[in-house]
């Protein structure tokens, strides 16, 4: 089966730090990817991570243990247009199939 | 370059009645992917194209069909239209690599 858990809603301060975490169980896997959707908007590439490790790419890195079936997205100096929904993806074996989790939708206060 | 592009927009439809959504992909990209999302949800695959062959398909009923055309575009097919297919259909193309999916703005369907 596929099963991709990921927090509903998180709340974070203008400035500072966010970790957005992902759980999955997939009967493949051929990568994680994170997405950025605004509110009314296509979701948006983010981040991609097929090994174990750390991705970095300006304020946003993402984070993958393929044996723990764990991914991180972590945002730094966090600005208010980061309030968005982020979506957590697993692509399948054979790579025909990209499965979402329902996102996290988090608001930036200031 | 255009990006992915839908057609239409937004579209209302009766129960029974049946639509047809397009999707143009990026030029060059030969992989077509489906999404069905509904507000506050994650989007739902519904089916993958590449090369004009169905590669994959998600688990929709049915009703819902689509096929890929020689320069690429698709098209989407719902028939005998329910309530509950009131969504956003998100189109998305990959290029060769397949890596990551760019996505259309989506056609935005209401049955009454």
């Amino acid at each position: 089966g596929q099963n991709i858990d990921q927090p509903t809603e998180m709340t974070a301060t203008e400035g500072a730090i966010v970790q957005i975490n992902c759980t999955y169980q997939t009967s493949g896997f051929n990568g994680l990817f994170w997405y950025q959707q605004h509110a009314g908007e296509a979701p948006t590439f983010l981040s991609y991570n097929v090994l174990d490790g750390l991705e970095e790419k300006g304020r946003f890195s993402s984070f993958l243990s393929r044996s723990k079936g764990y991914s991180y997205l972590l945002l730094k100096e966090l600005q208010m247009k980061d309030s968005a929904s982020y979506l957590c993806a697993v692509r399948d074996t054979g790579g025909f199939k990209t499965i979402f989790g329902a996102g996290t939708r988090l608001f930036v206060k200031a | 370059d255009a990006g992915v592009t839908q057609s239409p927009t937004h579209l209302i439809k009766t129960r029974g009645q049946h639509v047809t959504l397009r999707c143009s992909p990026i030029s060059g990209h030969k992989s077509v992917s489906w999404y069905q999302q509904v507000l506050g949800q994650g989007p739902q695959f519904i089916f993958q194209y590449y090369e004009k062959e169905e590669r994959g398909r998600g688990n929709f009923p049915d009703r819902f069909s689509a096929r890929q055309f020689p320069n690429y575009s698709s098209e989407l097919n719902v028939n005998a239209l329910l309530l509950g297919d009131s969504a956003l259909y998100l189109c998305a193309s990959s290029g060769t690599g397949g890596e990551k999916l760019f996505f259309g703005s989506g056609t935005q369907l209401s049955v009454l």
